[in-house]
């Protein structure tokens, strides 16, 4: 799986968009951008996914750059509820596959009321 | 929560003792996994199964053993506690629909003095 570089942390007011970056210049061809977040003491929680085009869910936005090498997640309107580690992860769609994520160290989103 | 549960949710335990943690999905979901998470790590996956009886390690297996004997639940079991083995343990399970979309139980916090 191609290695992904996140910033610690990030802060945010709250009903601002959030907007987290995650760079993967090492990424394949095969290989989608997923993003999960833990709330404090809780399991990680799937957010989105994608390949190469933008998209959007209920959840947030997920912008991928042109060359696949970066990514942005958006969550459009940030609330108290938000604050939480957001990781990024790269790996290939193998749906009928049984291995595990690699979670990195994620970023750190605390979002200021 | 896609109907995970873990038990025990805390577990205080002496080095060198058995200690047995249990994932339980109402689901008949296929693939079942377990990690832990350390202070300041991401999620690090110990061990997998693809089905009944049908187990594969993870990146940190060592130490620990699991088995299935039936779909609806996963056992991991920690043959001889030691205090490397105190962590906050995530069972999870890939629900299919969205590839790599796991779904994560709510943990269990064990304490190996």
């Amino acid at each position: 799986d191609a290695k992904t570089t996140q910033p610690t942390s990030m802060d945010c007011a709250e009903g601002r968009a959030a907007n987290l970056p995650c760079n993967h210049s090492t990424i394949s061809g095969n290989e989608y951008v997923y993003w999960y977040r833990q709330i404090h003491s809780q399991g990680p929680q799937y957010i989105i996914h994608g390949l190469k085009n933008n998209e959007t869910n209920e959840m947030a936005s997920l912008i991928i750059t042109e060359d696949r090498k970066s990514s942005t997640l958006i969550l459009p309107h940030a609330t108290l509820r938000d604050t939480a580690v957001y990781y990024c992860i790269v790996r290939v769609a193998t749906g009928g596959g049984a291995d595990g994520l690699t979670f990195g160290k994620g970023t750190h989103l605390i979002i200021q009321p | 929560d896609a109907g995970i549960t873990q038990s025990p949710r805390h577990k205080v335990t002496e080095t060198g003792t058995p200690v047995t943690l249990r994932c339980h999905q109402t689901e008949n979901h296929r693939y079942m996994y377990w990690y832990r998470q350390d202070p300041g790590h991401g999620l690090r996956l110990i061990h997998y199964s693809y089905g009944v009886k049908d187990t594969d390690k993870g990146e940190v297996s060592d130490g620990y053993s699991v088995s299935r004997s039936k779909t609806e639940d996963f056992l991991l079991t920690l043959e001889s506690a030691t205090s490397s083995q105190t962590s906050v343990y995530f069972c999870a399970i890939k629900e299919g629909r969205v590839k790599n979309e796991q779904f994560f139980g709510p943990g269990t916090r064990l304490t190996v003095l």
